[in-house]
């Protein structure tokens, strides 16, 4: 999975609590994405990471935060968790852009109860 | 708007026979393509790519072929094995830069023994 580590596989929680997903990477790529992916919708870009403390959103970002004070990690984080956060969450990595390939992790499922 | 999407939600082939999969994207502008498979309970995984400056690419077992002028875009997989039952989604690059994907619905392949 092109050295990407995604923390905690498996995660329940209580509406109304905040969740931090952490993705891991050793390849030393400069670009890291956090997607979710629900049936009907395939995988939605939530948000992008180009750099160390750059990021910028994506297309659902409403709801959550990301952080990157380091090339490695990439946090994402569910300020209040809601019952439509209930998802699988994707990271994925890229060495450059444009037109080159994102790797993706394992994913982690949360639910949210 | 934007917007990629798959022509047929699952295709169901015969152990040994060719798989054709395929996709439509409407954003002329564009300019690099992918393909991933996606086993259950596992992140998408990068099977081949196109930029737009092609027409086709070849990899090992798959073609992908791209048609500009109908913004069509198609993944041939030979010889279909068990193997290769997944979900698949084609993914567009149209952000420049950014390396933002834009996925697909995903379309299902089962193959028969």
């Amino acid at each position: 999975d092109a050295g990407i580590t995604q923390s905690p596989r498996h995660k329940v929680t209580e509406t109304g609590t905040p969740v931090t997903l952490r993705c891991h990477q050793t390849e030393n790529h400069r670009y890291m994405y956090w997607y979710r992916q629900d049936p009907g919708h395939g995988l939605r870009l939530i948000h992008y990471s180009y750099g160390v403390k750059d990021t910028d959103k994506g297309e659902v970002s409403d709801g959550y935060s990301v952080s990157r004070s380091k090339t490695e990690d990439f946090l994402l984080t569910l300020e209040s968790a809601t019952s439509s956060q209930t998802s699988v969450y994707f990271c994925a990595i890229s060495a450059r852009t444009p037109n080159t390939e994102a790797f993706f992790g394992q994913g982690t499922r949360l639910t949210v109860v | 708007g934007e917007s990629v999407g798959l022509h047929l939600p699952t295709l169901s082939v015969q152990e040994g026979d060719n798989s054709i999969i395929n996709c439509a994207y409407s954003n002329s502008a564009s300019d690099y393509f992918i393909w991933y498979k996606q086993e259950s309970g596992k992140g998408p995984q990068f099977i081949i790519d196109i930029r737009s400056n092609m027409d086709k690419r070849q990899g090992q077992r798959v073609t992908v072929l791209l048609n500009k002028t109908v913004k069509h875009l198609s993944l041939q997989i030979a010889a279909t094995q068990p193997g290769d039952s997944a979900v698949y989604f084609c993914a567009e690059n149209n952000s420049g830069n950014t390396g933002k994907l834009i996925f697909g619905q995903g379309t299902t392949l089962q193959v028969k023994p």
